[in-house]
C-alpha cells in the first residue's frame, strides 16, 4: 500500500532560481495539506486542499510560494524566486473525509523534501 | 484559537521506565487531539487519537494518551520504554468543526537510553 509519495528528496540550487517540489497523495484521499518544518518554528501549514481546490492558503508565506492541484493524484509547490530562509523540510501529507467530515481522520505524512537554498 | 503546548522540549527516560510527554490544549470548542512520532530524515506517523468516548485511548507500539477535559490535557505515556521510541513526538489538536485546521505543538524528543 503505497503511502503519499514526495520527490524529489533532496533539492539544493541557488538564490534566485526556482523550485518545484512534488507530491502524490494516496489514492482516495481528498485532503492534501503543504508543510514546512523549520527547527526555528517548527511545523507550519502552508496550504491545504480538499478535492483539488485550495480551501485555506493563508500560511503561505509570500507571493513566491505558489501550490497547484491539478487532479486528485498529484500537487506541486513552488518558489519563485527562492531564498536562503527558504530553506526547510518541506512535507506533504493527505487524509480522507467521511460522512462526517475529516477533522478526526489522521493525515498520513510523505517523507519530506529537504530543500537547501544557498 | 485554537492551540496546542508541549512544555518539554526534550524528555529523558531509561529503557524498561515508563515514559510520559506532556501535552496541554487550547479550543473553544470540543477537540480532536492526535499524537505523531517523527523519526529522523521520515515524516510524521500517525500513533493515535482522541476523538470522544474513553479517555483513555490506545495507539500503536504500545503507546496510549490519557484525554483530560478538566486539565485541556492529551500526555501520551508508555508504560516501558524502548531504547527504539527515541524519536520526535507531535502532539495536535484540532476543533470539532469544519474547516479547521490542524495544529501542531512544537514537537517533543524522546532519547530512551540502556
Amino acid at each position: 500500500d503505497a503511502g503519499v509519495i514526495q520527490s524529489p528528496r533532496h533539492e539544493v540550487t541557488e538564490m534566485g532560481q526556482e523550485v518545484t517540489l512534488r507530491c502524490k497523495p494516496i489514492s482516495g484521499h481528498d485532503y492534501l495539506f503543504w508543510y514546512r518544518q523549520t527547527m526555528m518554528r517548527g511545523l507550519e501549514l502552508l496550504i491545504y486542499f480538499n478535492n483539488n481546490v485550495p480551501i485555506d492558503d493563508s500560511g503561505m508565506p509570500e507571493d513566491r510560494f505558489s501550490a497547484k492541484m491539478p487532479n486528485a493524484s498529484f500537487s506541486t509547490l513552488k518558489i519563485q524566486p527562492s531564498e536562503p530562509r527558504d530553506s526547510a523540510v518541506y512535507f506533504c501529507a493527505s487524509s480522507e473525509s467521511v460522512r462526517r467530515g475529516y477533522s478526526n481522520q489522521p493525515q498520513h505524512f510523505g517523507d519530506g523534501t529537504r530543500l537547501s537554498i544557498l | 484559537a485554537q492551540s496546542v503546548a508541549q512544555p518539554e522540549d526534550q524528555v529523558n527516560v531509561a529503557e524498561g521506565n515508563p515514559l510520559t510527554v506532556k501535552c496541554t490544549y487550547s479550543v473553544s470548542g470540543n477537540p480532536y487531539l492526535f499524537w505523531y512520532v517523527q523519526y529522523p530524515n521520515r515524516g510524521l506517523q500517525f500513533l493515535l487519537k482522541y476523538i470522544t468516548g474513553d479517555n483513555l485511548v490506545k495507539g500503536s507500539y504500545g503507546f496510549e494518551a490519557e484525554f483530560n477535559k478538566s486539565q485541556t490535557s492529551f500526555h501520551l505515556k508508555k508504560p516501558s520504554a524502548l531504547v527504539s521510541d527515541s524519536a520526535l513526538y507531535f502532539c495536535a489538536v484540532r476543533e470539532n468543526q469544519a474547516g479547521t485546521a490542524l495544529i501542531f505543538g512544537k514537537g517533543t524528543t524522546l532519547s530512551v537510553s540502556s
